[in-house]
């Protein structure tokens, strides 16, 4: 079993759709979960991070975490274009006294006129 | 615009070559990271300094050389390497903060190309 898993896509929705994104691990201490989103060629650019249950809402973002479930998932809503990229879900990870994060594959989203 | 910066954006080397990749970062942040992409693969951890001493070494082959001159800087000198190391090569920064991970800022990465 993978550490972070989700599902590769894509994802497709239409312009102005809300996008949902879905993330599952495996640790159930794990602390931290972050969402990044990365254009083709691009570095990855952090979206959102979410620390606690429930949901955590900056703009057209939400994150929402359950960790009874180990489950984290990103809304988009209001789809546009410019969010067609890879969404990498990012899980924190305590190793040998020491932080680190554990990355997803990601999920290609493709928003369509 | 990142506020880690990388240099160079693109890098072509041979087998035989010495190089370095290089990572500056003005945010304060006392954590740098060095991760590996390869092509639709999700970002995989190489070293991870914490206050300017190696804390993570995750089995990286002794090819790659990383090195944290001061809080600001980190570099990863590169000999002998194998085609197979073409990729992206990302450095990342974040706070260290407690038991929650901080979040991880990248720099644009080195493409990097073993011929």
């Amino acid at each position: 079993q993978k550490e972070v898993e989700q599902n590769s896509g894509p994802l497709s929705v239409p312009e102005g759709a809300i996008a949902s994104l879905n993330c599952t691990y495996s640790d159930q201490g794990s602390q931290s979960f972050f969402w990044y989103r990365q254009y083709s060629g691009k570095s990855p650019e952090l979206i959102m991070f979410i620390y606690s249950n429930g949901d955590k809402e900056d703009g057209r973002f939400t994150a929402q975490l359950n960790k009874a479930s180990q489950y984290v998932s990103l809304l988009i809503r209001d789809s546009q274009p410019s969010d067609s990229a890879t969404y990498l879900c990012a899980v924190g990870k305590v190793s040998g006294g020491y932080n680190k994060l554990i990355f997803g594959a990601g999920t290609r989203l493709a928003v369509h006129p | 615009d990142t506020e880690v910066t990388q240099t160079p954006k693109h890098l072509v080397m041979g087998m035989t070559n010495k190089k370095s990749l290089k990572c500056e970062q003005h945010m304060g942040h006392r954590a740098m990271y060095w991760y590996k992409q390869k092509a639709k693969k999700p970002p995989e951890l190489m070293f991870v300094y914490s206050y300017e001493k190696l804390s993570i070494n995750e089995s990286v082959p002794s090819r790659f050389s990383p090195e944290c001159p001061n809080s600001s800087l980190l570099n990863l000198h590169l000999h002998a390497l194998q085609p197979e190391d073409s990729a992206l090569y990302l450095c990342a920064s974040s706070q260290n903060r407690g038991q929650n991970n901080s979040p991880l800022h990248f720099g644009n990465g080195t493409r990097l190309t073993v011929t």
